[in-house]
């Protein structure tokens, strides 16, 4: 049982490149969530989803997207990045967002030049 | 907005003393009250939760204080150790609608001196 994994650990980008971060979840969790961790900042929600094929914006989605496809897998996507996106990203899912535990992955070191 | 307000921002506690972090929300409507700790490198992970119905929740060492008139909840760490030297995080939820996820806290970085 490997809870929640991130991919990749690390990345470095330059401006207007795009990526994707790919979270995986063996606990047949409903719910999946995708913040950013800056200095300072606390963990600011992006997207988050309810369900297989759902996704819905958090606090701050401009210049990302998401994708659930399967549901064990939560991608977010940036199309061009920008530094203001340099940051720590954590997925997160749980079995009810009604209040329930939220299980982290390891998080992505993001570094856009 | 910031909706969950944490303080203080770093906080340096000998150990065997009790560490004290503040959270103050302002959303009515939020009625789950988690704490996350944070290792350097990792993911954040539960420590212990609340809901407003009582005051106070006790798991070993760690303690949640609840007030729910003065929208405010607390973490103790009694007989604090070097191991719980981390990154805290208050956060708060509402289950009954609007934007689902946590609202976390800017987080505390608590140090434990031997």
């Amino acid at each position: 049982n490997a809870g929640v994994t991130q991919t990749p650990k690390f990345r470095v980008l330059k401006t207007g490149q795009s990526m994707t971060l790919l979270c995986a979840q063996d606990m047949n969790h409903e719910y999946m969530y995708w913040y950013r961790q800056d200095p300072g900042m606390g963990l600011r929600l992006i997207h988050y989803s309810v369900g297989e094929g759902t996704t819905a914006k958090g606090e701050v989605p401009d210049g990302y997207n998401v994708s659930r496809l399967k549901k064990q897998n939560f991608l977010l996507g940036l199309e061009s990045a920008a530094p203001s996106q340099t940051s720590v990203y954590f997925c997160a899912s749980s079995y009810s967002y009604r209040g329930g535990e939220q299980y982290f992955g390891p998080g992505t070191r993001l570094t856009v030049t | 907005q910031q909706q969950v307000k944490q303080s203080p921002q770093s906080l340096i506690v000998q150990k065997g003393g009790i560490s004290i972090i503040n959270c103050a929300y302002e959303n009515t409507a939020f009625d789950y009250f988690p704490w996350y700790q944070q290792f350097p490198g990792k993911g954040p992970a539960l420590l212990i939760a609340i809901r407003p119905d009582v005051s106070e929740k006790k798991e070993g060492r760690f303690t949640i204080s609840f007030n729910k008139s003065a929208k405010q909840f607390s973490l103790h760490i009694m007989d604090s150790q070097p191991g719980d030297s981390a990154t805290y995080f208050c956060a708060a939820s509402n289950r009954g609608g609007g934007a689902d996820g946590l609202t976390f806290g800017k987080g505390t970085h608590l140090i434990i001196q031997p």
